[in-house]
């Protein structure tokens, strides 16, 4: 069976500073994962998705991830992070049907 | 690109009640999943349709839910004699995939946020 865990609940950032949310997964075969954000009251938007090929992606909003199959990890990361960057953040992975999500990690920001 | 749209955007109704939701996929997606999620909890997994054939569905969906997709256009999630356990978002997400092919990234609506008192 297919699971994801994040295990960070809350994490606290300061404006301007680097930011890393921890993925981690377990899928029988070759993951499909994704990054997606949930602001309040919203549905989710997605950040970022790996398929295959270069282990570090780019996504929207300046965010990246890095897939680490040893480690079984897909962690998201972004330099400098902006005030308007406070939402949650879910991590999932999925394969032919369908996504599982990790409990997922509540982002503040602090001034 | 209108993206994904659900109705209504809240519900509250009272234990023992049915209620029915609708969901309108982005036009040109194949799939469509109902999703729900409670508080401090990620999106879980209830049921999808490829086209109008419903394809999978969690052990979540007690025999009180009903998802149907006719045409293969919207959705309709219909939940009969509501319990307070039943109080959540409930979030329908699209995509486009070929069969037999791998997920493409599900596009999420806003969800409908479902209150039984």
């Amino acid at each position: 069976a297919q699971s994801v865990t994040q295990p960070d609940i809350h994490i606290t950032v300061s404006e301007g500073a680097s930011l890393e949310l921890r993925c981690n997964y377990s899928y029988g075969a070759t993951p499909y994962l994704f990054w997606y954000v949930q602001s309040p009251g919203q549905g989710l938007q997605l950040l970022l998705k790996y398929f295959s090929g270069d282990t570090l992606v780019q996504g929207i909003k300046g965010f990246e991830a890095e897939f680490k199959r040893s480690q079984s990890s897909f962690n998201l990361r972004k330099p400098s992070v902006h005030w308007s960057d406070a939402a949650e953040y879910f991590c999932a992975v999925g394969g032919y049907s369908t996504l599982t999500f990790g409990k997922g990690t509540m982002l503040l920001v602090s001034p | 690109d209108t993206g994904v749209s659900q109705d209504p955007r809240h519900k509250i109704t009272k234990r023992g009640q049915n209620v029915t939701f609708r969901c309108d996929p982005i036009s040109e997606h194949n799939r469509l999943y109902w999703y729900r999620q409670t508080l401090g909890q990620g999106p879980e997994f209830l049921t999808y349709f490829q086209n109008e054939a419903q394809l999978e569905k969690s052990r979540l969906l007690s025999d009180r839910f009903s998802a149907e997709r006719p045409k293969g256009s919207f959705s309709t999630l219909e939940i009969q004699r509501t319990e307070q356990g039943d109080s959540a978002m409930y979030l329908c997400a699209s995509s486009l995939s070929p069969t037999g092919g791998p997920n493409s990234p599900l596009h999420f609506g806003n969800g409908t946020r479902l209150t039984v008192t």
